[in-house]
């Protein structure tokens, strides 16, 4: 099963410019977290959000988290080649006995 | 940081025979480590929940007699694809959960994942 949906599902932009993927997910959360994947291979951690937080930074990366919309998006500022890659969200549901599940995905390519 | 490592990183095999992919976590004890399969250009489904000592809980629609799973130590996780076939064949990733960060956020650390692939 999955707990959420990402938009868009891709996204291509050029070198430099800011990236902003969000995340819509279905039930209550202690945390979200966002990964990246390069293609076939494994999950990189990118940043994890409490549901009590509202905003986190992280190098050029920052996620805010809604749990009124129960959504959260993530931006990519300044993105560079190296970037391109799928960001997926993933939530910590409080009635799931912890387990994690992922959202669709986004794919991002970025144009040099 | 904490380290996840699975075991092959790749495998090929043919139609019929069963494959086990390891799973541990080198660094810390996890009572409780999940199996997902991803196949191309999609997301990460949760197959299972694999707890040490006990029986595995499986996702809907995971035949657990297909995907057996053993946790037998605090450190290690098993994962065999009894009767592969090629619709089998899929990027499996799992992950363990930390018991040292008592009172949460229980952050979940993922192995490099292994590409099966059944001919």
């Amino acid at each position: 099963s999955q707990q959420g949906e990402e938009d868009p599902q891709a996204l291509s932009i050029q070198e430099g410019e800011n990236a902003t993927m969000n995340c819509s997910y279905k039930t209550s959360i202690n945390n979200l977290q966002w990964y990246r994947q390069n293609s076939g291979r494994g999950l990189v951690h990118l940043i994890l959000i409490r549901s009590n937080e509202r905003e986190k930074h992280s190098g050029r990366l920052r996620v805010t988290l809604d749990t009124s919309k129960k959504s959260s998006s993530l931006l990519i500022t300044a993105s560079r080649a190296a970037d391109t890659a799928s960001y997926f969200c993933a939530t910590d549901a409080r009635r799931s006995a912890s387990k994690i599940i992922f959202g669709s995905g986004t794919r991002l390519s970025i144009r040099p | 940081g904490a380290v996840v490592s699975q075991h092959p990183s790749w495998v090929i095999c043919k139609s019929g025979t069963s494959v086990k992919i390891e799973c541990r976590s080198l660094d810390f004890q996890a009572t409780t480590m999940f199996w997902y399969r991803q196949f191309p250009k999609q997301s990460l489904m949760l197959m299972a929940t694999s707890n040490e000592g006990s029986k595995a809980t499986y996702e809907q629609g995971v035949e657990k007699d297909k995907f057996l799973i053993n946790h037998a130590s605090l450190t290690l996780s098993t994962l065999t694809v009894t009767s592969a076939h090629p619709e089998d064949s899929s990027f499996y990733i799992c992950s363990a959960r930390d018991l040292g960060l008592a009172g949460g956020p229980y952050e979940q650390y993922f192995g490099p994942g292994t590409r099966l692939t059944v001919t």
